[in-house]
């Protein structure tokens, strides 16, 4: 079986100060890792995704994750938040057999 | 270009009531899903229907069913409604879920529902 975890269930943080939200994961097979935004009272978006190759993964806003099979990681990263990045990231997992499995979400609230 | 169109957005339910979530989708797409969203548990699968015609069960299927009514729609039915069942439920839809194709989903607005 397959699983994702999200450590962190809320990240406060300043306007313009860099940003990592945690993602592991467990599967016995190879994966394709994803990461979703939802912003307030809105539907889930597609961030970023890694399906193989680079392990440095870019996405849209800046963010970008990094593929690490030995940790069985996929962390998040943006060098310099904005008020705008304020929402709910999930990070999801892909095997192929069925559908994604997505971890419990982090909530990331940029203050100014 | 619509992409994923849930009916309806918010509905109030009292125990025992029956109700219909619709979900279509104007993409083309093979594969259709429907999640519920409940805090501190990230969205856990329903319902999924690989393509037209087939559906199965994901992790949480009691209290449910769905109808894969053609390519487009992929509807969820409540037949009596409990209030562990209040949540906000998402529909999606992807390309297709084989390995050749990972499976990028396309996500409605979502629906919330509140069982009294």
């Amino acid at each position: 079986a397959q699983s994702v975890t999200q450590l962190d269930s809320q990240v406060p943080v300043f306007e313009e100060a860099p940003v990592e939200l945690r993602c592991n994961y467990s599967s016995s097979v190879s994966v394709y890792l994803f990461w979703y935004v939802q912003y307030p009272n809105q539907g889930l978006q597609l961030l970023l995704k890694y399906l193989s190759g680079s392990t440095l993964v870019k996405g849209i806003n800046g963010f970008e994750a990094e593929f690490n099979k030995s940790q069985t990681s996929f962390h998040l990263r943006k060098p310099s938040v904005h008020i705008s990045d304020t929402a709910e990231y999930f990070c999801a997992l892909d095997t192929g057999r069925r559908a994604l499995t997505f971890g419990s979400g982090t909530r990331l609230q940029v203050q100014p | 270009n619509a992409g994923v169109t849930q009916t309806p957005k918010f509905q109030v339910l009292k125990t025992g009531q029956s109700m219909t979530l619709q979900c279509a989708q104007d993409m083309n797409h093979n594969s259709m899903y429907w999640y519920r969203q409940d805090p501190g548990m990230g969205l856990r699968l329903i319902y999924y229907s690989a393509s037209e015609g087939t559906t199965d069960k994901g992790e949480v299927p009691n209290g449910y069913n769905v109808s894969r009514l053609n390519k487009r729609e992929f509807s969820l039915r409540l037949e009596s409604a409990a209030p562990s069942q209040t949540s906000v439920y998402f529909c999606a839809s992807s390309v297709g879920s084989g390995r050749s194709r990972a499976n990028v989903l396309t996500f409605g607005a979502g629906s919330r529902l509140t069982v009294l």
